[in-house]
């Protein structure tokens, strides 16, 4: 089956650190790869997404990189704020076959000042 | 252009009722799907309607029924509520599979 494996966290880094959340995935196919932030009491949003392997998708600072060879879509960032804390979601889903999201864990994220 | 709207935000039933639920899409999209978000089992796929038909359907028991309007307005329904119900129902629309808009979401809460 499909399936994502996350980072565990939660993590905590210092304002202006660099940020790397893991993400691995199983699938049947070829996937569509997405990133999902949730802020404290709100829906999803999505952050950013690839669509075929070496694609990057990139949004506000973040990056990901579709990588085949290693089935990983990690997110990163290069100098988080604060604003940047919230929980953060790997999914993907495969088009033309299923719908439907499947997504990791999640992975809260803090930003101390 | 306004975003998927769900209604109502906050919910409280009691154990063995029903409920409804309601959601509606961005203009132009015929796809919706539902989620339920849980602590304990995370972000877990319902179903999905695509022009009026469920074309897609997850690993939850009879007791949650959708249906999908010509407008392509969403609703779910839970019938015969348990407290392990108590979660974050979120729902998606999209034109297609690369890009779901998810709603902020029902919090229904189960006493």
């Amino acid at each position: 089956g499909n399936s994502v494996t996350q980072m565990e966290g939660p993590v905590t880094l210092s304002e202006e650190a660099f940020l790397t959340i893991n993400c691995t995935y199983t699938a049947t196919g070829y996937p569509s790869l997405f990133w999902y932030v949730q802020y404290p009491g709100e829906g999803l949003q999505l952050l950013l997404k690839a669509t075929k392997a070496d694609d990057k998708g990139s949004n506000k600072g973040f990056e990901a990189t579709y990588r085949k060879e290693t089935t990983s879509f990690h997110l990163e960032k290069g100098s988080v704020q604060v604003s940047d804390s919230a929980v953060y979601f790997c999914a993907l889903s495969l088009s033309g076959v299923n719908e439907k999201l499947t997504f990791g864990t999640g992975t809260r994220l803090t930003i101390i000042p | 252009k306004a975003g998927v709207t769900q209604t109502p935000r906050y919910l409280i039933k009691t154990r063995g009722q029903q409920v409804t639920l309601s959601c509606s899409p961005i203009s132009g999209h015929r796809s919706v799907s539902w989620y339920q978000q849980t602590p304990g089992q995370g972000l877990q796929f319902l179903f999905e309607y695509f022009s009026e038909t469920q074309r897609n359907k997850g690993n939850f028991p009879g007791r949650f029924s959708g249906r999908q309007f010509s407008n392509s307005r969403s609703e779910m329904n839970v019938s015969t509520l348990e407290l392990g119900d108590s979660a974050l129902y979120l729902c998606a629309s999209s034109q297609d599979s690369y890009g779901y808009t998810f709603g902020s979401g029902t919090r229904l809460t189960v006493v």
